[in-house]
């Protein structure tokens, strides 16, 4: 049984570029989370996808937008990078039927803005 | 506003000795779970432990239990009979509501745990 799964594993871009990252939730979980941890943090909530709609958003800009397809797999897209960007970005995923305990997460993709 | 706060931002211990790393959070909020993550250099973020505000017994798994202190706000995770394998940051958070595992997580500022051979 797969866990989460990210993709790519690290990524370099450069200042004013666009990136996405891709997640792939946990088989029988249908609920995607995104987080982004800076160096030295702890992770911070971005927001939520279920049933390809954001369900919940932390305070992050309009630039940061996300997308959930019908298999329940994830996109976060980051327009107009900026060095502040530069983070680990971890998906967790979950089920509204899960207990409380139930949100997993995957290992994070690296990306550099230069 | 919710808020984890977690004071110590490293700790030794000896392998094979017991070590506490601290936690308080606030909320306005009734209903609550408190969680505790580890995460190794590597990145992923891997569950340990989790406790529902309701929950009257201190949660335990395996090496790991919750300390939790509802009046005072805190929720300290215990790690007995230490490995070289723990080293590695641990991570407080708490998510608001009970029960279900939706709704986000608010992250502290982590601990990092080294053991010493």
């Amino acid at each position: 049984d797969a866990g989460v799964t990210q993709s790519p594993t690290h990524l370099i871009k450069t200042r004013g570029q666009q990136v996405t990252l891709r997640c792939s939730p946990k088989s029988g979980h249908d609920t995607v989370s995104w987080y982004q941890q800076a160096l030295g943090q702890g992770p911070q909530f971005i927001f939520q996808y279920y049933e390809e709609e954001e369900r919940q958003r932390g305070n992050f800009p309009d630039r940061f937008s996300g997308h959930q397809f019908p298999n329940y797999s994830s996109e976060l897209n980051v327009n107009a990078l900026l060095l502040g960007d530069s983070a680990l970005y971890l998906c967790a995923s979950s089920f509204p039927g899960g207990a409380a305990y139930e949100q997993y997460f995957g290992p994070g993709t690296r990306l550099t803005v230069t | 506003a919710q808020k984890i706060t977690q004071t110590q931002p490293g700790m030794f211990v000896q392998e094979k000795e017991a070590v506490t790393l601290d936690c308080t959070y606030d909320t306005s909020d009734q209903s609550y779970g408190l969680f505790w993550y580890k995460q190794p250099s590597s990145g992923e973020m891997i569950f340990l432990i989790y406790q529902g505000s309701y929950d009257e017994q201190n949660a335990t798994e395996g090496r790991y239990s919750l300390n939790f202190q509802k009046a005072r706000k805190s929720a300290n995770l215990v790690i007995s009979a230490s490995q070289l394998g723990d080293s590695a940051m641990y991570f407080c958070a708490m998510r608001e509501g009970y029960g279900g595992s939706q709704g986000n997580l608010i992250f502290g500022k982590g601990t990092k745990l080294s053991v010493k051979p």
